[in-house]
């Protein structure tokens, strides 16, 4: 099955700064890569996602960007906020497509 | 509010009882995951269901068991309980796939 690889498992910036969160994939033929955002005692929320028919997308603050060859995918926040202190996880869907297959999450601290 | 409603929020009970989450997907969706997450864990999948139908199966207990009925509203039963069973599960929900997750709140179960 899927198997999807998430690193760092935790992050800490500066308020402002950039922060750049990474995950692989196995299965070479996914092609919907979404992230999502869990903030504490709450369910994960989508905030954004990427199909294999393009490399980057953007939304605000936020980007994504894919490298089929590579099979790895990047989630990319610019001028970070407190408010975006969180755990961050990549999804990839398995084999038959049916369900998502999450990495192991990254918790991402915004210090003021 | 997401959409999709789950209940109880939370729920403490004791080894060897038996529990049954209950999970309403968001309006027009035919798909209901459900998953586990552990202390500082990642999502684990257990089990889909779609329009009535089981479509895939995680790593789910023997224990466990679930149905999605006609409404589409599903449930997860967790029997003979037992300490490591406790956990955050998320039901979430989608229109088809791929796609991504709408999640719900999550049912915090605490076994002891």
């Amino acid at each position: 099955g899927e198997n999807v690889e998430q690193h760092p498992s935790t992050l800490s910036v500066q308020e402002g700064d950039s922060a750049v969160i990474k995950c692989t994939y196995s299965d070479s033929a996914s092609n919907y890569f979404p992230w999502y955002k869990q903030e504490l005692g709450k369910g994960p929320q989508l905030i954004i996602d990427i199909r294999s028919n393009v490399g980057e997308k953007k939304d605000q603050r936020i980007a994504v960007t894919l490298n089929k060859t590579a099979k790895h995918f990047s989630l990319h926040i610019t001028e970070t906020q407190p408010e975006d202190s969180a755990v961050y996880f990549c999804a990839a869907p398995s084999d038959a497509g049916n369900m998502l297959t999450f990495g192991g999450g990254t918790r991402l601290m915004v210090k003021p | 509010d997401s959409g999709v409603t789950q209940t109880p929020k939370h729920l403490i009970t004791a080894t060897g009882q038996r529990v049954t989450l209950r999970c309403s997907p968001r309006s027009g969706d035919l798909s209901v995951y459900w998953y586990q997450q552990s202390l500082d864990q990642g999502l684990q999948f257990l089990i889909q269901y779609y329009n009535g139908e089981e479509r895939a199966k995680g790593n789910i207990l023997e224990r466990f068991s679930a149905q999605q009925f006609p409404d589409l509203h599903s449930e997860l039963n967790l029997s003979s309980l037992e300490l490591g069973d406790s956990a955050l599960y998320f039901c979430a929900s989608s229109a088809g796939t791929p796609n991504g997750y709408t999640f719900g709140s999550g049912t915090r179960l605490t076994v002891v």
